[in-house]
C-alpha cells in the first residue's frame, strides 16, 4: 500500500524567508506525486505534479518541488514566502493501479509572520 | 475557468437519516472521486467512478455508501443511515485523463 508522510504539521516562516515543506512517500511502483494547497474554507488546489518527466517541477505561485527517488522524497520549496502563502499544504501520491486514487499526507499548515 | 462545484456547502442531519451530497464535475472529465476529511485528520479516499461504475473503493465505503451519476452531469454520494462518525468534509474531484484531479470546495456534513 502507498503512504505519504509530511514532517511537521505546522511550519512558521517570516515573510521573505525560504519555505520548505517535507514529504516522503512509499510506493511499490514509480509514483505520480502531487502537492495541493487548501486556503481557509476552500477546496484543494493543485500546486504542482510529478509524473515521471523532469525531477524538478515548477508550479504555481513560485513553488517548486524536487523528486528524489533515492530518498523517496518530494519536498516543496519557495524561495521567498509571501503573506498569501498562509494555508495548509498536502502532499499526495497517486495509485495508478487502483483507479488513480490519491493517498494524502497529514498536511502542513503554514503560518507567515510579517 | 471550469471548476468542480458541490452542494450544499454545509449539511446538518440527524443520526440515522439519509443524506445526498451533490457534485457537478468539470464537463469533459471522465473520472470522478469522493474523498473525505474528518476534522484534524488526513484527506481519505472513498471511491472512484469511471464509465458508469465504481473502479475502486476504500474500506470506509461500506454498504451505507453509494454513488451515482444520474444524468450525465451530476455525481452524487449517498449515505443511507448516517452515523456520528460520518461527520466530515466531503470533497468531490474529477479528472479527464486519470492524472491531475480537480477538487470541489467540499460539503461539510454534521451528524447530530
Amino acid at each position: 500500500a502507498q503512504s505519504v508522510t509530511q514532517l511537521g504539521s505546522h511550519v512558521s516562516v517570516s515573510e521573505g524567508a525560504l519555505v520548505l515543506l517535507r514529504c516522503n512517500y512509499s510506493s511499490s511502483v514509480p509514483p505520480y506525486l502531487f502537492w495541493y494547497v487548501q486556503y481557509p474554507n476552500q477546496g484543494l488546489q493543485l500546486l504542482l505534479k510529478y509524473t515521471s518527466a523532469a525531477t524538478l517541477v515548477k508550479g504555481i505561485n513560485g513553488f517548486e518541488a524536487e523528486f528524489k527517488k533515492s530518498e523517496t522524497s518530494f519536498h516543496l520549496t519557495k524561495p521567498s514566502a509571501h503573506m498569501s502563502d498562509a494555508a495548509e499544504y498536502f502532499c499526495a501520491v497517486s495509485d495508478l493501479a487502483a483507479g488513480n486514487k490519491l493517498t494524502f499526507g497529514g498536511g502542513t499548515r503554514v503560518l507567515v509572520k510579517p | 475557468e471550469p471548476e468542480v462545484t458541490q452542494t450544499p456547502s454545509h449539511q446538518v442531519t440527524q443520526m440515522g437519516q439519509e443524506v445526498i451530497l451533490r457534485c457537478v464535475p468539470i464537463s469533459n472529465h471522465l473520472y470522478f472521486y469522493w474523498y473525505r476529511q474528518i476534522l484534524g485528520q488526513k484527506v481519505e479516499f472513498l471511491v472512484s467512478f469511471y464509465n458508469n461504475e465504481i473502479s475502486e473503493k476504500s474500506e470506509i465505503f461500506d454498504d451505507q455508501f453509494s454513488v451515482e451519476r444520474p444524468d450525465g452531469s451530476n455525481f452524487t454520494l449517498k449515505i443511507r443511515s448516517t452515523k456520528l462518525e460520518d461527520s466530515a468534509m466531503y470533497f468531490c474531484a474529477s479528472t479527464r485523463d486519470a492524472n491531475e484531479q480537480y477538487f470541489g470546495p467540499g460539503t461539510r456534513l454534521t451528524v447530530t
